[in-house]
């Protein structure tokens, strides 16, 4: 399995409280995605990094900020949580490392409900 | 930009029925090619993947899909399902270029496997 954690794995908050998810890969690879799960869309990408400091846009990526300061973590805010962000977020991760470098690797995910 | 259909989005099978899940993708140049399984409650997990080379790919757990370039589609397929197999099936598709990887997923196939 690849060396990829998620936390929290479970959160509830209220509308328009900040949240902040985190990505930890121990696997050296260089690039990180954010993608968000629901019913009837598959996965969506939010935002993903190509290496330290180096983060761009998906498609989904209104109303979510991402960082990474250091290669193994990859965080993910919600500026101001809306019901429309309640979702399961996966984070995963490609490129390098002793995992095949042209698959992506899922983490466990993190079910967000925002009331 | 590349696009991926699953024409089934909920499929119910006996045991030990065979099973042919469809993929197709729209893009114009060359791919790489996924199925993700996930199982209930958990993340998704590589099932097979196609880069290059023989069209017919096997993967785990008996699992096998086969990439007809002319038809752009990627069909999953396992000669006899078991209940374990009950999941959600993503085909997924980026473009053979390296490095940052698109990847587009499909609407996923929720497979229901009846004892």
């Amino acid at each position: 399995d690849a060396g990829i954690t998620q936390s929290p794995r479970h959160k509830v908050t209220e509308t328009g409280t900040p949240v902040t998810l985190r990505c930890h890969q121990t696997e050296n690879h260089r690039y990180m995605y954010w993608y968000r799960q629901d019913p009837g869309h598959g996965l969506r990408l939010i935002h993903y990094s190509y290496g330290v400091k180096d983060t761009d846009k998906g498609e989904v990526s209104d109303g979510y900020s991402v960082s990474r300061s250091k290669t193994e973590d990859f965080l993910l805010t919600l500026e101001s949580a809306t019901s429309s962000q309640t979702s399961v977020y996966f984070c995963a991760i490609s490129g390098g490392g002793r995992l095949s470098t042209d698959t992506q690797y899922f983490g466990p995910g993190t079910r967000l409900t925002v009331l | 930009a590349q696009s991926v259909s699953q024409h089934n989005h909920h499929v119910i099978l006996s045991e030990a029925a065979s099973l042919e899940l469809g993929c197709n993708y729209s893009y114009g140049g060359t791919v790489n090619l996924f199925w993700y399984v996930q199982y209930p409650g958990q993340h998704l997990q590589l099932l097979l993947k196609y880069f290059s080379g023989d069209p017919l790919v096997k993967g785990i757990k008996g699992f096998e899909a086969e990439f007809i370039k002319s038809k752009f589609s990627f069909n999953l397929r396992k000669p006899s399902v078991q209940w374990s197999d009950t999941a959600e099936y993503f085909c997924a598709v980026t473009p053979n270029s390296g490095g940052y990887q698109k990847v587009t997923f499909g609407t996923g196939t929720k497979l229901q496997v009846i004892p």
